[in-house]
């Protein structure tokens, strides 16, 4: 039983693609995250969602939009892909009164 | 901006050894700290959260303090085996504002432990 997944795990695409990432949890938290592993292999936040909605938004390029249609589900959509997108993302849930995060596995994502 | 430090960035010991290693963040505004282990081709897994000034915390042979007046954390492996190699990461969370449920990840200290 996968806690929290996502796909796809590799994605491989050109520059001016739209694609997505996907991320489900099925451990009932409230809250999800999506990260990226920098070219230093800092884990920086993008977004945050609370129960469908956005509560954290860094600097993040507004081609990346994050879509929660439920609190189980927290999608990544990124538009015009450039080079310096190919990272490694990676989706987290978190049980609000835990504070521990439970992440999926990554999807690398590599733009040509 | 919010620096979270982790020294060494990377840690050779031979199976048996123990070893310890560190991570600084500010010392205002304190929520938690987060300590993770991530090996290759997986998903970082939590090994402690701290929120109390002298917090310590335990799993088999690891073990974390925390000192939140002066902004560091060390994890302490006791009996290093080949199976403790992986990256471990602290994380810190700030108390409340825009800033809440947002962690702020160290760049990892490497560690490989040789049979």
């Amino acid at each position: 039983d996968t806690a929290v997944s996502q796909t796809p795990k590799y994605l491989v695409t050109q520059m001016g693609n739209d694609k997505s990432i996907k991320c489900e949890q099925n451990l009932g938290h409230d809250t999800m995250y999506w990260y990226k592993q920098d070219s230093k292999k800092f884990l920086k936040i993008m977004f945050s969602y609370n129960n469908k909605e956005l509560i954290i938004n860094e600097t993040v390029p507004n081609r990346f939009s994050p879509k929660s249609p439920d609190k189980a589900h927290l999608n990544l959509h990124i538009n015009s892909l450039e080079l310096g997108d190919s990272a490694v993302y990676f989706c987290a849930s978190r049980d609000r009164e835990v504070y521990g995060y439970t992440f999926g596995s990554g999807t690398r994502l590599t733009v040509v | 901006i919010l620096n979270v430090e982790q020294s060494p960035q990377s840690l050779h010991v031979q199976e048996g050894d123990s070893t310890n290693f560190t991570c600084s963040f500010p010392s205002s505004n304190f929520y938690a700290l987060h300590w993770y282990r991530w090996e290759t081709a997986k998903s970082p897994e939590a090994l402690f959260v701290m929120t109390l000034n002298g917090d310590e915390k335990k799993k088999g042979r690891i073990s974390a303090t925390l000192n939140t007046k002066e902004g560091y954390s060390y994890l302490y492996i006791k009996g290093s085996q080949p199976e403790d190699s992986a990256t471990y990461l602290c994380a810190f969370s700030s108390a409340g504002g825009t800033s809440y449920g947002k962690l702020t990840f160290g760049q990892g200290t490497i560690l490989t432990v040789h049979p």
